[in-house]
């Protein structure tokens, strides 16, 4: 059975930083692309970050472009996500989810939530 | 970036009677398109991918269809289960791309 558990969300300060982190189980990890997706309150969803199986490929949407980096450890079967320079909108929950490389998101976590505030 | 725009914001439909969902691209996806439904306090769930092909578990009456950039959901008989909001993803392009979502709600 598929788990992926996020974790390391919490309120953090405008222009600080924040790791999160996806523990995968249940399923070949190294073989399978890693995205992290948000949601921010009340909102719709909004795709941030893809890393592929082998970690030789990564693209991220234009807005966490510089400031975000994916990352992933394949012999501890963890995704991560590092965030400087957070902003208020960056406020979200944070989902990992897994596909075929470049296919749709077959399964996803519950979610961490990062709140970005003063 | 390609922009994915869903029609109607809100369904209000009675159970038991059929759905309809858009989703248009801005540009052409091919078939590399994607449905998710995501419930109150839920992840969201696959549904479609392949425009048309319904993810394991999925129940027959989710059916996708279209191709290039005119896309559509259809719940045939709606069950009380289904009341939900529903997105469509584009994954033909970097970066990955969701509609802004159709909630389905009772009528």
């Amino acid at each position: 059975q598929v788990q992926l558990v996020e974790s390391g969300g919490g309120v953090v300060q405008p222009g600080r930083s924040l790791r999160v982190s996806c523990a995968a189980s249940g399923f070949t990890f190294s073989n399978h692309g890693m995205h992290w997706v948000r949601q921010a309150p009340g909102k719709g969803l909004e795709w941030v970050a893809v890393i592929w199986s082998d970690g030789s490929n990564k693209y991220y949407t234009d807005s966490v472009k510089g400031r975000f980096t994916i990352s992933r450890d394949n012999s501890k079967n963890t995704l991560y996500l590092q965030m400087n320079s957070l902003r208020a909108e960056d406020t979200a929950l944070y989902y990992c989810a897994s596909s075929e490389e470049d296919g749709p998101l077959e399964s996803w976590g519950q979610g961490t939530l990062v709140t970005v505030s003063s | 970036e390609i922009v994915m725009t869903q029609s109607p914001a809100t369904l209000s439909v009675s159970p038991g009677e059929r759905a309809t969902l858009s989703c248009r691209a801005s540009q052409s996806v091919s078939s590399n398109l994607a449905w998710y439904q995501q419930k109150p306090g839920q992840a969201p769930r696959l549904l479609i991918h392949g425009a048309s092909t319904r993810a394991t578990g999925i129940p027959a009456r989710f059916s996708g269809s279209g191709s290039g950039a005119e896309f559509t959901l259809t719940i045939s008989s709606l069950q009380s289960e289904d009341f939900a909001v529903y997105y469509c993803q584009q994954y033909n392009n970097w970066p990955q791309t969701f509609g802004q979502g159709t909630r389905v709600e009772i009528k």
